[in-house]
């Protein structure tokens, strides 16, 4: 079984801080994804990154898959309350062919 | 399109219940599955499908039974409830799943079950 160890669990910041969530896994993924979930709702999908050492920017998030393609970061600059919610990675491919394997998600609140 | 539609919304069930839960998708996506989310433990597969006719075991799929008579509809049954199955259940759908890539999966709303 495929294993993806998310970091820290839980982010409490101020507004305007930066922050790094990271996703890392001891197997290699063809590709990883992150997801982002508000309360009450399903996690909706916000980048795919699919080739080692590749930086994908989305305004103020940027995510990064590691030159082995065994981990993933995202980093957030000047965070906003808008920016609340649970964050999830998700790696397919290797040995989970047909299966979207979860990491336990990063709990962030932001306060203004 | 209404996208990936879950009835229903919260179930309460008592112990050895069974019941079925609906997941409908209107995008024509070839592959469904249905996960489990409980507190610290992020998303957990219970079981998927590439197509019609075609199903297969997830990570947790002790307890609950699917099949896929048609494109749109993916439904997972709890055949005698346990406690341990109090979660939220989401059901997704995405256009494909290779073995090498992951398409964009889109998840519908939910259903909050409590087993007493």
């Amino acid at each position: 079984t495929q294993l993806l160890e998310q970091s820290p669990q839980f982010l409490s910041i101020q507004e305007g801080e930066n922050l790094t969530v990271y996703c890392n896994s001891s197997s290699v993924f063809s590709s990883l994804q992150w997801y982002r979930q508000e309360p009450g709702e399903g996690p909706v999908l916000l980048v795919t990154v699919v080739t080692g050492g590749e930086v994908k920017k989305l305004k103020r998030l940027t995510f990064q898959f590691g030159d082995a393609r065994k981990d993933s970061s995202l980093h957030i600059t000047a965070a906003q309350p808008g920016d609340t919610g649970l964050y999830l990675c998700a790696g397919a491919g290797g040995t989970s062919y047909g299966k979207l394997t979860f990491g336990q998600g990063t709990i962030l609140t932001v306060h203004p | 399109n209404a996208g990936v539609t879950q009835t229903p919304k919260f179930q309460v069930l008592k112990t050895g219940q069974s019941m079925t839960l609906q997941c409908a998708q209107d995008m024509n996506h070839e592959y469904m599955s249905w996960y489990r989310q409980d507190p610290g433990m992020g998303l957990r597969l219970i079981h998927y499908s590439v197509g019609a006719g075609i199903t297969d075991q997830g990570e947790v799929p002790n307890g609950y039974n699917v099949s896929r008579s048609t494109t749109e509809d993916f439904p997972l049954r709890l055949l005698s409830a346990a406690p341990s199955q109090t979660s939220v259940y989401f059901c997704a759908s995405s256009y494909a799943f290779s073995s090498g890539m992951s398409y964009e999966q889109y998840f519908g709303p939910g259903t909050r079950l409590t087993v007493t």
